[in-house]
C-alpha cells in the first residue's frame, strides 16, 4: 500500500519569500511522485512529476521538487513566491504499473502575503 | 489545450435521491477515473475504467456507486441512494495510456452536497 503525508494544512509566506511545501511518502515499490495544484474553481493541474532519472525535477511556474529516497520525501520549493501562487497543493504517489491510481495527501493551502 | 469537462459544477440533492455526475474526458483518452475529496480530507481514488469495464475500485466504491460510458464521449458516476457522507467534491480524470508517467488530466470537479 502507498500513502502520502503532508503535514499541516496551511502555509503562509510573504511575496518574494521561499516556498517550501513538505511531502513524505510510503511505498513498497519504486514510487512515481507528483505535485498537483488546484486554483479556486479549477481542476487539479500537474505541477511536476518524478518517475525515474534525475532526482531534482523542475515544473511549471518556477516550482521544483527533489526526490530523496533515503528520506522518503518529495518536497516542493519555489525560490520566490508570487501572489498568483496562492492555491491548494497536493502531493501524490503511484506505482509504475499500467492503469495505476494516484494516492494523494490531504493537500496544503498556500497563502501569499503582499 | 484539451480539457476534461465535468457537469454540473455544484449539485444539491436530498438524502436517498439518485445523482448522476457527468464527465467528458479528452477525446483520444482511453482510461477514465473518478476521485473524490470530502472537505478537509484527502483526495481518494474511487474507480478506474478501461475498455468499457471497471479496472479497479476502492472500498468506498460499494454497490451504491456505478460508472458508465453510455456513448463515445461521456463518462458518468451514479450514486443510487445518496447519504450525507457522500457530500464531497468529485473529480473525473482521464489518461491516454493509463501509465502514470504520461500523466492524468483532471476536471474541475462537481461539488455534491447531500442534505
Amino acid at each position: 500500500a502507498q500513502s502520502v503525508t503532508q503535514l499541516g494544512s496551511h502555509v503562509s509566506v510573504s511575496e518574494g519569500a521561499l516556498v517550501l511545501l513538505r511531502c513524505n511518502y510510503s511505498s513498497s515499490v519504486p514510487p512515481y511522485l507528483f505535485w498537483y495544484v488546484q486554483y479556486p474553481n479549477q481542476g487539479l493541474q500537474l505541477l511536476l512529476k518524478y518517475t525515474t532519472g534525475a532526482t531534482l525535477v523542475k515544473g511549471i511556474n518556477g516550482f521544483e521538487a527533489e526526490f530523496k529516497k533515503s528520506e522518503t520525501s518529495f518536497h516542493l520549493t519555489k525560490p520566490s513566491a508570487h501572489m498568483s501562487d496562492a492555491a491548494e497543493y497536493f502531493c501524490a504517489v503511484s506505482d509504475s504499473g499500467a492503469n495505476s491510481k494516484l494516492t494523494f495527501g490531504k493537500g496544503i493551502t498556500l497563502s501569499v502575503r503582499p | 489545450e484539451p480539457e476534461v469537462t465535468q457537469t454540473p459544477s455544484h449539485q444539491v440533492t436530498q438524502m436517498g435521491q439518485e445523482v448522476i455526475l457527468r464527465c467528458v474526458p479528452i477525446s483520444n483518452h482511453l482510461y477514465f477515473y473518478w476521485y473524490r475529496q470530502i472537505l478537509g480530507q484527502k483526495v481518494e481514488f474511487l474507480v478506474s475504467f478501461y475498455n468499457n469495464e471497471i479496472s479497479e475500485k476502492s472500498e468506498i466504491f460499494d454497490d451504491q456507486f456505478s460508472v458508465e460510458r453510455p456513448d463515445g464521449s461521456n463518462f458518468t458516476l451514479k450514486i443510487r441512494s445518496t447519504k450525507l457522507e457522500d457530500s464531497a467534491m468529485y473529480f473525473c480524470a482521464s489518461s491516454e495510456y493509463g501509465v502514470p508517467s504520461y500523466g492524468y488530466t483532471f476536471g474541475s470537479g462537481t461539488r455534491l452536497t447531500v442534505v
